[in-house]
């Protein structure tokens, strides 16, 4: 079982519409949760973080994370062109090294004018 | 601040052959990681280090070997490129152990032929 799975999509929504994106993971030890968008020949951005279960809103952006379910959910409103991209989940464990970092496959995004 | 910057951006080699590929953070970050993305399967990462002088291993070293001589920088070596080294190359910089915005370069596309 992979330590993260997420839908690849490819997911093509019209502009304006809500777009919900998702990620499971197996690994409960997983205490920071991250959502990183990349661009067509890009290196991955990161969009946001959060460490505790619950909502966390960014503009248009709000992150969900469900600890006793292993499940994350990043949500775009009112979507735009512009935010057409892979969207990467990623988590993160800190150890005696330092933070040891898991990222899903990524789902790919078009947003239709 | 130039960020991660990674040098060239594109590489084609062949078999058998060797290259450095450069990274370079002007953010004064102690963490560096390298990873690679192969198409659906996500980033995987290769070496990171905790500082100048501090390597380790991460999921994927095989083929590979890093240094750090300095904070700024984080070359990986490729000795005996194999096609399956062909994929897209990503470093990443974080300031500390708990610190979970990794800033990612460019990119460097490298094909094995």
């Amino acid at each position: 079982q992979k330590e993260v799975e997420q839908d690849p999509g490819p997911l093509s929504v019209p502009e304006g519409a809500i777009v919900s994106l998702n990620c499971t993971y197996s690994n409960s030890a997983f205490q920071y949760f991250m959502w990183y968008r990349q661009y067509s020949r890009k290196g991955p951005e990161l969009l946001m973080y959060t460490y505790s279960s619950g909502n966390k809103e960014d503009g248009r952006f709000t992150a969900q994370v469900d600890k006793s379910s292993k499940y994350i959910s990043l949500f775009i409103r009112d979507s735009q062109p512009s935010d057409s991209a892979t969207y990467l989940c990623a988590m993160s464990v800190l150890l005696d090294t330092g933070n040891q970092f898991y990222f899903g496959t990524g789902t790919s995004l078009t947003v239709i004018p | 601040n130039a960020g991660v910057t990674q040098t060239p951006k594109f590489r084609i080699l062949k078999i058998g052959q060797s290259m450095t590929l450069q990274c370079a953070q002007d953010m004064n970050h102690n963490y560096m990681y390298w990873y690679r993305q192969d198409p659906g399967m996500g980033l995987k990462l290769i070496y990171y280090s905790v500082g100048a002088g501090i390597t380790d291993k991460g999921e994927v070293p095989n083929g590979y070997n890093v240094s750090r001589s300095t904070t700024e920088d984080f070359p990986l070596r490729l000795e005996l490129a194999a096609p399956s080294q062909t994929s897209v190359y990503f470093c990443a910089s974080s300031y500390s152990a708990g610190g979970n915005e990794q800033y990612f370069g460019p990119g460097t596309r490298l094909t094995v032929t």
